[in-house]
C-alpha cells in the first residue's frame, strides 16, 4: 500500500540556517509529489509539486524539493530559515487514482 | 468567494448524534476531496468527487460515514452515531480537474464529540 512517512515529528533551527525536511515515499509507479505548509491556524497551503521532468523543483517562499527515484525521497529544503517559516510541513503522494497519502507532519521551530 | 469554504468552522456534538459538515469548492473546481486530521496525525484520505461522482467509497472509516455531491459544486459530509473517536478537524479541499491538479483546502471543520 501507499505510504508516506516523514521521520523527523519536530525541527528547531536557527533564523537563517538551512533547513531540510525529510520525506520518504512507497508507491510503485511514478507518484505525483507534493509539499504543503499549515500555519497556526490557517489553512493548508502549497508549497510545490512534482509530476515529472526536473527532478528539482521550485516552490514558493524559497523552497525547493529533490525527487530521487533510488531512495524514494522528495526531502525539502531552505538555504535560509526565516521565523515566519515556523509552521508544519507535510509531504503527500497522489496516484493515479487521485487518491492523495499524507505525512504525519513535521513541525518547524525557527529560533531567533 | 475565492476560496473553499467550509461550514461549521466548529461543531460540537453528542455521542449518538449525526452530524453533517459542509464544502463550498472553489467556482468552476470539478475534483473535491474530503480528509480528516486527527490530532497530531497527518491527513488522512476519506473520498474523492469528480462532478457528482465518487469512484471511490474505501476511504471512509465506517458505514457511519457518507459523502455526496449535488449540482457538480456543494458536498456534504454526513457522520451518523458520532463517536469520540470521530472528533478530528475535516478538511475539505478542490481542484480544478483531478489527477495532478494542485489542491485548495479550506479551513476545515472541527469536530468535538462528547
Amino acid at each position: 500500500a501507499q505510504s508516506v512517512t516523514q521521520p523527523d515529528i519536530h525541527i528547531t533551527v536557527s533564523e537563517g540556517a538551512s533547513l531540510e525536511l525529510r520525506c520518504n515515499y512507497s508507491y510503485g509507479a511514478t507518484p505525483y509529489l507534493f509539499w504543503y505548509v499549515q500555519s497556526p491556524g490557517q489553512g493548508l497551503q502549497l508549497l510545490l509539486k512534482y509530476f515529472s521532468g526536473d527532478t528539482l523543483v521550485q516552490g514558493i517562499k524559497g523552497f525547493e524539493a529533490e525527487f530521487k527515484r533510488s531512495q524514494s525521497s522528495f526531502n525539502l529544503r531552505k538555504p535560509s530559515v526565516h521565523w515566519s517559516d515556523a509552521a508544519e510541513y507535510f509531504c503527500a503522494v497522489g496516484d493515479n487514482f487521485n487518491k492523495f497519502y499524507f505525512g504525519s507532519g513535521t513541525k518547524l521551530n525557527v529560533k531567533p | 468567494g475565492a476560496g473553499v469554504s467550509q461550514s461549521p468552522s466548529n461543531k460540537v456534538t453528542e455521542k449518538g448524534k449525526d452530524v453533517e459538515l459542509r464544502c463550498d469548492p472553489i467556482s468552476g473546481h470539478t475534483a473535491l476531496y474530503w480528509y480528516r486530521q486527527s490530532l497530531g496525525q497527518g491527513l488522512e484520505f476519506l473520498i474523492y468527487f469528480q462532478g457528482n461522482s465518487a469512484p471511490d467509497k474505501s476511504g471512509l472509516p465506517s458505514d457511519r460515514f457518507s459523502a455526496e455531491r449535488t449540482g457538480g459544486s456543494v458536498s456534504t459530509l454526513t457522520i451518523q452515531r458520532t463517536q469520540q473517536e470521530d472528533s478530528a478537524v475535516y478538511l475539505c479541499a478542490s481542484s480544478l480537474t483531478g489527477v495532478g491538479e494542485t489542491q485548495y483546502f479550506g479551513p476545515g471543520t472541527r469536530l468535538l464529540v462528547l
